[in-house]
């Protein structure tokens, strides 16, 4: 079954405007932890931001910020006054427990594209 | 500064000869991690190791093999490589089991002629 489920393949946004990026997750586990990194073409894979289950308040950093709706089981990436360099891969994850550590799992991704 | 460095950028291999991939940290994190990415799909773990020990996924074929001979380095092994394995590898640290943020590498695209 999907856990981590981005219903975006693709999303365009004018420069300096906000965007939301869709996640949806699924697990039993109390204890998880959600992330977003992104991927430009080069490849590399960037941690943008983190959201603990039992965090109380959303997580930002600079111009990310995660919209956590622990009952909805969503955790959108708001990416507020767009910049061209943004443009690329944005993949959501989640933290799930193996044994004695944990390993993240991945969205199928979205792909943005920022107009000038 | 990169932390977590992955050796080549970009392998060419020929069918069903071994390759190796390189990745080393310089963050002394006791995890590491292999993931495949083939093109347009999210990353897939393949196995990580928490210090010594090793975590094979149960899907990872038996063609991947991985040495992590200290805390720094860690290798991945394709024994033969197929048209299938062409990938792009990226290799990631964690501090600690919780692993809040990992950090990745550059990846090693892999092309198999």
């Amino acid at each position: 079954a999907q856990k981590i489920t981005q219903t975006q393949p693709g999303m365009f946004v004018q420069e300096k405007e906000a965007v939301t990026l869709d996640c949806t997750y699924d697990t039993s586990d109390p204890s998880y932890g959600l992330f977003w990194y992104k991927q430009p073409s080069s490849g590399e894979m960037i941690f943008l931001i983190y959201q603990g289950s039992y965090d109380q308040q959303n997580a930002t950093e600079g111009r990310y910020s995660l919209n956590f709706q622990k009952a909805r089981k969503s955790a959108n990436l708001v990416i507020s006054a767009s910049q061209l360099g943004d443009s690329a891969m944005y993949f959501c994850a989640m933290r799930e427990r193996m044994d004695s550590s944990y390993k993240l799992i991945f969205g199928s991704g979205t792909r943005l594209l920022v107009r000038p | 500064d990169a932390m977590v460095i992955q050796n080549p950028r970009y392998q060419v291999t020929q069918f069903g000869k071994p390759v190796t991939l390189s990745c080393s940290q310089t963050l002394n994190h006791n995890v590491m991690y292999w993931y495949q990415q083939k093109s347009s799909q999210a990353p897939k773990l393949l196995f990580h190791y928490y210090d010594k020990d090793f975590n094979n996924e149960a899907d990872t074929p038996d063609n991947f093999q991985s040495r992590r001979p200290n805390t720094s380095f860690c290798f991945l092994d394709i024994r033969s490589p197929g048209l299938g394995d062409a990938a792009m590898y990226l290799c990631a640290t964690a501090h600690g089991p919780t692993n809040e943020k990992l950090l990745f590498g550059s990846g090693t695209q892999l092309s198999v002629l």
